[in-house]
Parts: C-alpha cells; structure tokens; sequence
C-alpha cells in the first residue's frame, strides 16, 4: 500500500511570508495527487488536483508541483485565511485513495 | 445547491450499533463514488471505504474492513456508515465526500458533508 509522507508536521509562517510544503510518495503515483485544507471545525476544502491543477475557484496563491514521488504545495503572502492543516492525497490506481498525515501552518 | 448533509452528533456506549447517513442532493447522485473519512480528534484524515450509488459497489481500506459497513439507498439518495457493535476508539468525526472526475483520469473529493461525531463512552 502506498504511503503518503508530509513534512513538516508544523510549519511556523510569519503573514505575508511564502509557506512551503511537502509530501513524498513510497513508490511513484505520477501526478495523482490532490491537496486539501481543513480550518478547525470545518470539513476539508478541495485545492489542487492532478499534482498542479487548482479546483474551482482556488485562488492563484496555492501552487501545486511535483510528480512521481515528490510534492510541493506552495502558498504565497500568507493571510489569516491560510493558517490551516494541510493534507495531500493519492489517487494513483485507487482505491486506496491515501491521505498524508497533514501539515500545520501557524502563525509564526 | 450541490450539497452533502449529513445526520446529527451520536454519543453511544461501548457495544451499541449506529448507522450514520449522508444524503445528497443538487447532482445526480447515483453517478458519483461517495467515500467516508474518519478525523479521530487532533488527528489527520484517514480514508475508510467507498461506495458507488450507481451499481452499489463498495470497497474497503484493509484498515476498516470488517469494522463498519458502507451502504447506500439510491432512492434517497443517501450513503450510510454503520457499525455493530461500537468501540470507544470509534469517536471521532466521520466525513462523507463525493468523489469527481476532475478531468480524464483524475479524481478528487470535491464535495464534503459537513461531518458527523461520534462519541462512545461508557
């Protein structure tokens, strides 16, 4: 079973300052991966599929990259809004449809 | 309005069986997979199974398999989560989301329900 690895666990980010981060495949899953953000109390929010493509009505400060086995989600000048936990998501021959284990961007 | 409603907050006790609902509405329901997740508290998101409306397949993640059952009633529109006989490591809050073809061979949970907890204690 593919397992999904994201780092940091907590990311420390000053408003207006860019937040990179990361999730690593175990074996290559090409570019089906998708990203999510969670706000406490809320259901997740759909932000990138297919690695680099933002959902509808994403704004262009969520930037995916990456493909095979290493991921990038980038969010530029940060605002309050994006002070979030972050999951990335496999769908490579699913199911299993993985999630990794989530990034917390705080304010720093 | 394209949405997925999900049933009320349950508190049971160990051993006591519970089905939980996700009814959809606003699209055609029978034509999208529906999955369950489950957010165990401070915890990340963990798929569970899922379900297709359409030709009422279910699949399971090997972590759930034989600990809940998926279900749906096309004619209502609605997806289930049940368990047997409950433990008190089943609190949590348990997620619905349509899976969508987001373009030709990419799938994303684009629609979530706004949660159910669960809460078993004795």
């Amino acid at each position: 079973e593919i397992v999904m690895t994201q780092s940091p666990a907590t990311l420390s980010v000053s408003p207006g300052e860019r937040a990179t981060l990361s999730c690593r495949a175990s074996q290559s899953i090409r570019s089906k991966l998708a990203w999510y953000q969670q706000k406490p109390g809320q259901a997740p929010r759909l932000l990138v599929y297919g690695a680099s493509t933002r959902a509808t009505g994403i704004p262009a400060k969520f930037s995916g990259s990456g493909s095979g086995t290493e991921f990038t989600l980038t969010i530029s000048s940060l605002q309050s809004e994006d002070f979030a936990v972050y999951y990335c998501q496999q769908y490579n021959n699913w199911p299993p449809l993985t999630f990794g284990g989530g990034t917390k961007v705080e304010i720093k | 309005e394209v949405q997925l409603v999900q049933s009320g907050a349950e508190v049971k006790k160990p051993g006591e069986s519970l089905k939980i609902s996700c009814t959809g509405s606003g699209y055609s329901f029978a034509t999208y997979w529906i999955a369950w997740v489950r957010q165990m508290p401070g915890k990340g998101l963990e798929w569970m199974g899922i379900t297709y409306p359409g030709g009422s397949d279910t699949r399971y993640s090997p972590s759930f398999q034989g600990q809940v059952t998926i279900s749906v009633d096309r004619s209502i529109n609605t997806a289930y989560l049940q368990w047997s006989s409950l433990k008190a490591s089943d609190t949590a809050m348990y997620y619905c989301a349509r899976i969508a073809t987001m373009a030709p061979d990419h799938h994303a949970f684009d629609l979530w329900g706004q949660g159910t907890m669960v809460t078993v204690f004795s």
